[in-house]
């Protein structure tokens, strides 16, 4: 079946690294995303990791891909208080055009 | 440029009562989308569009109607409202494709039924 699988919540202390996972089931994934939605707002596209790729790094943000194991992971290097937010991952399934979303783990930063 | 916009913002119902959750994307994008999103759940898919005249069943489906009026324009119908379907409700479009596939979301319906 389909499904993404994420814990639900994770603290850091601020100037520490985040590293929030994710595990899916689809075998034929071609992309994989993640998104953040901030307090009262909508989901926005945070970045995002083609399925032949193992790593993708955006400034302080890195995707690992273990495509072996169905694991992806982002690291936020430098955690801000303007990280706090509900991280998504999400797994495209191309043969139908649609999205599925994991659980979404919120993000929370210790002073 | 407005993106997808979506209304109302916030609604209460009681139960049995029908309402019409409306969307709408300025991008013309080919696919749109319903996601309902509760505590500990993530957004589950409710039902999809992935072209103008199609729409499709997703995880959730169960209680709700669509409506594809045109490439613009996907409306979300509650016929009977139950306390289940006390959620926040997002609307998204996307391009469509094999190739990425970036979805561009509302900013929520909040519903509550009692």
């Amino acid at each position: 079946g389909e499904d993404v699988e994420q814990s639900l919540f994770l603290s850091v202390r601020e100037g520490d690294s985040s590293v929030i996972n994710c595990t899916y089931t689809d075998s034929s994934s071609t992309y994989l995303y993640w998104y953040k939605q901030e307090p009262g707002a909508g989901l926005q596209l945070l970045t995002y990791i083609f399925s032949n790729m193992d790593m993708k790094q955006d400034q302080r943000l890195t995707v690992l891909l273990n495509k072996k194991d169905k694991h992806l992971s982002l690291r936020i290097a430098d955690t801000q208080t303007g990280d706090s937010a509900i991280y998504f991952c999400a797994d495209l399934y191309s043969s139908a055009s649609k999205i599925i979303f994991g659980s979404g783990t919120r993000l929370s930063i210790r002073p | 440029n407005a993106g997808v916009t979506q209304t109302p913002k916030f609604q209460v119902l009681k139960t049995g009562q029908s309402m019409t959750l409306q969307c709408a994307q300025d991008m013309n994008h080919n696919s749109m989308y319903w996601y309902r999103q509760d505590p500990g759940m993530g957004l589950r898919l409710i039902y999809y569009s992935a072209s103008e005249g199609t729409t499709d069943k997703g995880e959730v489906p169960n209680g709700y109607n669509v409506s594809r009026l045109n490439k613009r324009e996907f409306s979300l119908r509650l016929e009977s409202a139950a306390p289940s379907q006390t959620s926040v409700y997002f609307c998204a479009s996307s391009r469509t494709g094999r190739e990425l596939e970036k979805l561009f979301f509302g900013s929520g319906t909040q519903l509550s039924v009692l």
